[in-house]
């Protein structure tokens, strides 16, 4: 596996059901992140992870519940969630480095994303 | 005012000419700036990565990039039906490691 893996591909969920989504980064990346791409939406930051540590929670509901065990691996649980939910979510990871006078270079990278359709 | 603004377009150019997109920025400070291309049903991909004033070139792209009047633009030369796609323009904001805003991306079509 190279670059950034996302399971399951496609998701069909009820707005009873509790699901997770994975993520893998095979880059050596030390941060990681989850987006929601709703139609005609920008791209939403949901949860950044630097180092292992959760540094960014942008106002997500509790239903999406995010844990990344290690550096490589990222999860997002689902629980509860509602037709408006529906969306492509997707992870990045990124290699943050600090550079001369202050540079800050992060590029992300995208996984293939998950569609997942709430009934 | 959004953060990241884009045209949404369509931005439709002759296959051969040059597609000039172009995206401005609210946050003055904004240190790094990217953009991505996502054809639809797929992720976004990385093509160009700016961090200072002036031109950046990488094959058929050149990444331009205006601190003074906060824009950023994606020049693609000899353009192919293939460029097709949007392109989504990235900002990281003054302290904002770790985060990045996005343009809701302008959609290009190259017709043969």
């Amino acid at each position: 596996e190279t670059g950034v893996t996302q399971t399951p591909r496609h998701l069909v969920m009820g707005m009873t059901n509790k699901k997770s989504l994975k993520c893998e980064q095979h880059l050596g990346h030390n941060a990681m992140y989850w987006y929601k791409q709703s139609a005609k939406k920008p791209l939403e930051l949901m949860f950044v992870y630097s180092l292992e540590e959760r540094v960014e929670n942008n106002s997500v509901p509790s239903r999406f519940s995010p844990e990344c065990p290690n550096s490589s691996h990222l999860f997002l649980h689902l629980h509860t969630l509602q037709p408006e939910d529906s969306a492509l979510y997707l992870c990045a990871s990124s290699q943050d480095l600090f550079g001369l006078a202050g540079a800050y270079y992060n590029e992300q990278f995208f996984g293939p994303g998950t569609r997942l359709t709430v009934l | 005012q959004k953060e990241v603004e884009q045209n949404s377009g369509p931005l439709s150019v002759p296959e051969g000419a040059i597609a000039s997109l172009n995206c401005t920025y609210s946050d003055r400070g904004s240190q790094s700036f990217f953009w991505y291309r996502q054809y639809s049903g797929k992720s976004p991909e990385l093509i160009m990565s700016i961090y200072s004033n002036g031109d950046k070139e990488d094959g058929r792209f050149t990444a331009q990039l205006n601190k003074a009047s906060q824009y950023v633009s994606l020049l693609i030369r000899d353009s192919q039906p293939s460029d097709s796609a949007t392109y989504l323009c990235a900002v990281n904001p003054p302290g904002g490691y770790n985060k990045l805003i996005f343009g809701a991306g302008t959609r290009l079509a190259v017709h043969p």
